[in-house]
């Protein structure tokens, strides 16, 4: 069934530093991608997404593109802040029409530090 | 506008007992999802309830059952607890009818079996 791979970490990070968050989908047909961040305590909320292939993502200084040829969706930022400590999931909708079930990858735990 | 509201935030119940966790959706979505999170398992889907009909059912006993009233607030009924059911359950509001997976989330009910 389609799934989601993304790498664990946990990334520790400096402030400033570049992010990348590797993430990798099986799926049938091309489906919407997605990067979800939960903050400590919080519910997850939507971060970015890409429609279709080649559609860049982006908010918050975070990008993210969807690759077919690589079945990739990599989230990345350039300068990274405190405040983005936080865990990120990659996620897309299987490929079951009319419902909005979502399948998740296992999170990505970021600590940046000052 | 509100956002998702789920109550209790916090319960502690024993085994065997069972518990009711109530979503309140934002104003005009008609699907609500609910999931659930664990360190070891991530993010698995339960169900999702669209129009107070269920419209996807994830891989979960039958001690996991929910519904959906007619103002789309949703509740999810967990029967004869087991340890193993100690977990953060969150609740993810969507308008139901547009692109799959914008969902948004409830900061959850976090429970605990003893």
């Amino acid at each position: 069934g389609d799934s989601v791979t993304q790498m664990e970490g946990p990334v520790t990070l400096s402030e400033e530093a570049f992010l990348t968050i590797n993430c990798t989908y099986t799926a049938t047909g091309y489906p919407s991608l997605f990067w979800y961040v939960q903050y400590p305590g919080e519910g997850l909320q939507l971060l970015l997404k890409a429609t279709k292939a080649d559609d860049k993502g982006s908010n918050k200084g975070f990008e993210a593109t969807y690759r077919k040829e690589t079945t990739s969706f990599h989230l990345e930022k350039g300068s990274v802040q405190v405040s983005d400590s936080a865990v990120y999931f990659c996620a897309l909708p299987p490929n079951q029409g009319g419902s909005e079930k979502l399948v998740f990858g296992k999170g990505t735990k970021l600590t940046v530090n000052p | 506008k509100a956002g998702v509201t789920q109550t209790p935030r916090y319960l502690i119940k024993t085994r065997g007992q069972q518990v009711t966790l109530s979503c309140s959706p934002i104003s005009g979505h008609r699907s609500v999802s609910w999931y659930q999170q664990t360190p070891g398992q991530g993010l698995q889907f339960l169900f999702e309830y669209f129009s107070e009909t269920q419209r996807n059912k994830g891989n979960f006993p039958g001690r996991f059952s929910g519904r959906q009233f007619s103002n789309s607030r949703s509740e999810m009924n967990v029967s004869t607890l087991e340890l193993g059911d100690s977990a953060l359950y969150l609740c993810a509001s969507s308008l139901g009818q547009g692109p799959p997976g914008e969902l948004f989330f409830g900061e959850g009910s976090r429970l605990t079996v003893l």
